[in-house]
């Protein structure tokens, strides 16, 4: 079955430090995969996707992720963190039909510290 | 600039009142989806519609149900409101075919059963 694993609740980081949110996924050919970010009170936001081609993609905000299909992995990184980043982080997979879903994570939360 | 809107931020209902949560997109989706979103279970999908009068189960669907007349609009209907359905709800479209394109979300509505 499709699943995503996002295995970091909750994360603090300093501001100015770098930051990797983890994602693993199951799945049974090449997946769709996406991040996205929430903040307090708001819906989810679009960062990133990756569908095919250059395994390093760049998002809003100054976010990248790197597709690495050996170990299911499609982690969130950035190299500095400001405190507007505090969020809700979701990584998530498919659909692989067009009449079918998105799985999402059960998402990390990022907490800065001055 | 396109938009998914839910037509309450925050709604407060009795135990046993039937309740209507509305999403109205303005980018001609073909699919649209009602989830909920629980501090650590993520985002339960709830239902989804792939085309008007078109409705699928999700994970959840039990005492919910759905609604599509037209191609915009997507209700969530809470047949008799309880308090385990106090929750964040999040609404959602994506056009047909374009499978990397990922999710477009409303801002939510938090609703509150007491």
């Amino acid at each position: 079955a499709q699943s995503v694993t996002q295995p970091d609740i909750h994360i603090t980081v300093s501001e100015g430090a770098s930051l990797e949110l983890r994602c693993n996924y199951s799945y049974g050919a090449t997946p769709y995969l996406f991040w996205y970010v929430q903040s307090p009170g708001q819906g989810l936001q679009l960062l990133l996707k990756y569908f095919s081609g250059d395994t390093l993609v760049q998002g809003i905000k100054g976010f990248e992720a790197e597709f690495k299909r050996s170990q299911s992995s499609f982690n969130l990184r950035k190299p500095s963190v400001h405190w507007s980043d505090a969020a809700e982080y979701f990584c998530a997979v498919g659909p692989w039909s067009s009449a079918s879903k998105i799985i999402f994570g059960s998402g990390t939360r990022l907490s800065i510290r001055p | 600039d396109v938009k998914v809107t839910q037509s309450s931020r925050y709604l407060v209902k009795r135990t046993g009142e039937k309740v209507f949560l509305e999403c109205v997109q303005d980018m001609d989706h073909e699919n649209m989806f009602w989830y909920r979103q629980d501090p650590g279970l993520g985002l339960r999908l709830i239902y989804f519609s792939y085309d008007v009068k078109m409705k699928e189960k999700g994970d959840i669907p039990e005492g919910y149900s759905v609604s599509r007349e037209k191609k915009e609009r997507f209700s969530l209907i809470l047949e008799s409101a309880s308090t385990n359905q106090t929750s964040m709800y999040l609404c959602a479209s994506r056009p047909d075919g374009a499978l990397s394109y990922g999710y477009t979300f409303g801002s939510g509505t938090r609703l509150t059963v007491v």
